[in-house]
């Protein structure tokens, strides 16, 4: 059973950094690309970040670009986002995804419970 | 970017009805659209990908069509299970967008 569970999130001050964690399991981590997707309180769905398999290229919408950084580590099935300079605006659920394919997007197919980030003074 | 344009933003419907939900691209994207449904509390599922393909596992009554910048997802006989919000998302290029989502409520 493919699973993902994001662990990391929490409350944090405006300008702080955290780091996101989302431990795969139940396929091959290495051949797929991951994505992390976001959700502020009661909002809508905002695609965060991606990356892909082999290469490992990057992508990052322009409202985190600069301060968040993805990245994944194979040996460990984890995926990781690095959030830094934090704003009260990026305050959301945080979700793991989980491709269905490697090196493009084509679908979010599995994803995590997700990790609420809270950033306030 | 690509804007995802979703209507209607709230739908009342009742079990059997038959209902449609469109999704409007600000520019061509061929047939990279996904379609989600999200119910409160828990993380969204893959319904259809590239368009009108049908994700495995989801019940054949939700259907997807539409290329270009036109984008419909239809479900033929609605089920209690269904009433949730829905969101559509192209994946033409970076950065990926969503709609604004569609909650289907029960009327």
């Amino acid at each position: 059973e493919v699973q993902l569970l994001e662990s990391g999130g929490g409350f944090i001050q405006p300008g702080g950094s955290l780091r996101l964690s989302c431990a795969a399991s139940g396929f091959t981590f290495s051949s797929y690309a991951m994505s992390w997707v976001r959700q502020a309180p009661g909002k809508g769905l905002e695609w965060v970040s991606g990356i892909y398999s082999g290469d490992s290229s990057t992508f990052y919408a322009d409202s985190v670009r600069g301060r968040f950084t993805i990245s994944r580590d194979k040996s460990k099935n984890t995926l990781y986002l690095q959030m830094n300079s934090l704003r009260a605006e990026d305050t959301a659920i945080y979700y793991c995804a989980k491709d269905r394919a490697a090196a493009a997007t084509t679908g979010f197919e599995c994803w995590g419970q997700g990790t609420l980030v809270t950033v306030s003074s | 970017d690509i804007q995802m344009t979703q209507s209607p933003s709230t739908l009342s419907a009742s079990v059997g009805d038959r209902v449609t939900i469109t999704c409007r691209a600000s520019q061509s994207i061929s047939s990279w659209v996904a379609w989600y449904q999200q119910k409160p509390g828990k993380a969204p599922r893959l319904l259809i990908y590239k368009a009108s393909f049908l994700q495995s596992g989801v019940p054949s009554r939700f259907s997807g069509s539409g290329s270009g910048t036109e984008f419909t997802l239809t479900i033929s006989s609605l089920q209690p299970d269904d009433f949730a919000t829905y969101y559509c998302q192209h994946y033409n290029s970076y950065p990926i967008t969503f709609g604004q989502g569609t909650r289907l409520d029960i009327k």
